[in-house]
Order: structure tokens, then C-alpha cells, then sequence
């Protein structure tokens, strides 16, 4: 079946303007995770997202950045006001069971200039 | 503040030897697992233990865990060229957010 999906693959963008990165997660898994990888680091816990919960948030780095999950599935990440910094790769992952094995999207690429 | 720490940062051996790669973690956790990254993008899960279990293996895989140390190693045995990636582990504790090391790149010389 269809694995996880991220879009866009790419997006530079100038600093201060906002981004919006897509995550489509596998059918029916009740979790999802955006983490952050900056180049040759490890991946940087954002958000986790299970089921109707209230999402643990508390790997966002600033108020400038949220994150939603609507129906349970798609997910987006917003940054408002991009700073140089942002500049990573954002990789979302989901899993069916809590916790479990993660399946990963092959991430999206964010240049600020 | 991440959980698990690999070791070495880097690691270079020829192609058919052994490649041992060490994991440390701080608290008490669920499970621990390991993920291959190629081109730093989506990584791959290789390997789940719990943390009830000693023991792993799967093909050339082989996951120890020492919860006592708080630690676990990968051993890939008989390394080929495309085993050249980063390695990452992985633990869960009681809240069930994953967290990851910084990894180990591992390179496989011809």
C-alpha cells in the first residue's frame, strides 16, 4: 500500500514569510510525529499526534510554529515568520500502534535564504 | 532534550567485517529501536526489543539491550557496501513519545 506521503519536497523561501508542509500519513494509523533534522544532526521531536488526544507538543521550538491534524489524518506544520534557523529537513512518521514502528515520509526540505 | 546517544559518531570499516554501533539512554523506557537513514532522508526501521528481552536478531542483524547500563548495540555482521548509512536508535518511555539519538554514520570501504 501507499507509504507516507510529504508535500512539497522542496521549498526555499525568504525570512519572515510563512510555510505550510504537508504530511499524508498511512491509512488507518492512529499516530503521527513530525520531527526536524538538521544537516548531518539527529532527528529533533516536534509534535505527536495520537488519535483524538490532545497533541504533545512540546518539542515546538517557538510559538511560531503549530501544527494540526484534521479527521484524524493529513497533517500540516506551519512555521509563521521563518527565520534562517528553520532551515532543516522536516520528516513526519506515522505508526498504528502507540508506540510502535514508525514509517516515515521521505521529509521536506526547507531553505530559508 | 534527546534521549538516546549513539557511539562512535562515525565509523569506517572494510566491506565484510563486523560494524558494532552503541546506544546509551538516560530513562527508563518501553522499547528501544533502530532505523537506517540513506541521503538524510525518511529513515527505514530495522529493529524493535523491548525492554523485557536481551536479544534480538534479524539477517545480519543483532540488537542487544542492557537496561541495567542503560544501553544497546547493533551489530551488522558481514557489512556490504550497502550497508553504508546513518544509524539511529530510538526509545520510548512512559509518554510514548519517540525519541532519537544523533545517530552514527557508518561507511563501508570497498
Amino acid at each position: 500500500g501507499a507509504g507516507v506521503s510529504q508535500s512539497p519536497s522542496n521549498k526555499v523561501t525568504e525570512k519572515g514569510k510563512d510555510v505550510e508542509l504537508r504530511c499524508d500519513p498511512i491509512s488507518g494509523h492512529t499516530a503521527l510525529y513530525w520531527y526536524r533534522q538538521s544537516l548531518g544532526q539527529g532527528l529533533e521531536f516536534l509534535i505527536y499526534f495520537q488519535g483524538n488526544s490532545a497533541p504533545d507538543k512540546s518539542g515546538l521550538p517557538s510559538d511560531r510554529f503549530s501544527a494540526e491534524r484534521t479527521g484524524g489524518s493529513v497533517s500540516t506544520l506551519t512555521i509563521q515568520r521563518t527565520q534562517q534557523e528553520d532551515s532543516a529537513v522536516y520528516l513526519c512518521a506515522s505508526s498504528s500502534t502507540t508506540p510502535g514502528t514508525q514509517y516515515f515520509g521521505p521529509g521536506t526540505r526547507l531553505t530559508v535564504l | 532534550s534527546q534521549q538516546g546517544e549513539e557511539d562512535p559518531q562515525a565509523l569506517s570499516i572494510q566491506e565484510g567485517e563486523n560494524a558494532t554501533m552503541n546506544c546509551s539512554y538516560k530513562t527508563s523506557i518501553n522499547n528501544l529501536q533502530w532505523y537506517r537513514q540513506n541521503s538524510g532522508r525518511g529513515l527505514v526501521h530495522l529493529i524493535l526489543i523491548r525492554s523485557n528481552e536481551r536479544e534480538k536478531h534479524s539477517g545480519r542483524l543483532r540488537v542487544t539491550l542492557d537496561t541495567s547500563k542503560k544501553s544497546s548495540s547493533l551489530l551488522i555482521t558481514a557489512s556490504r557496501a550497502a550497508d553504508t548509512a546513518s544509524y539511529f536508535c530510538a526509545t520510548d518511555g512512559r509518554d510514548d513519545k519517540i525519541i532519537f539519538g544523533k545517530g552514527t554514520r557508518l561507511h563501508i570501504l570497498p
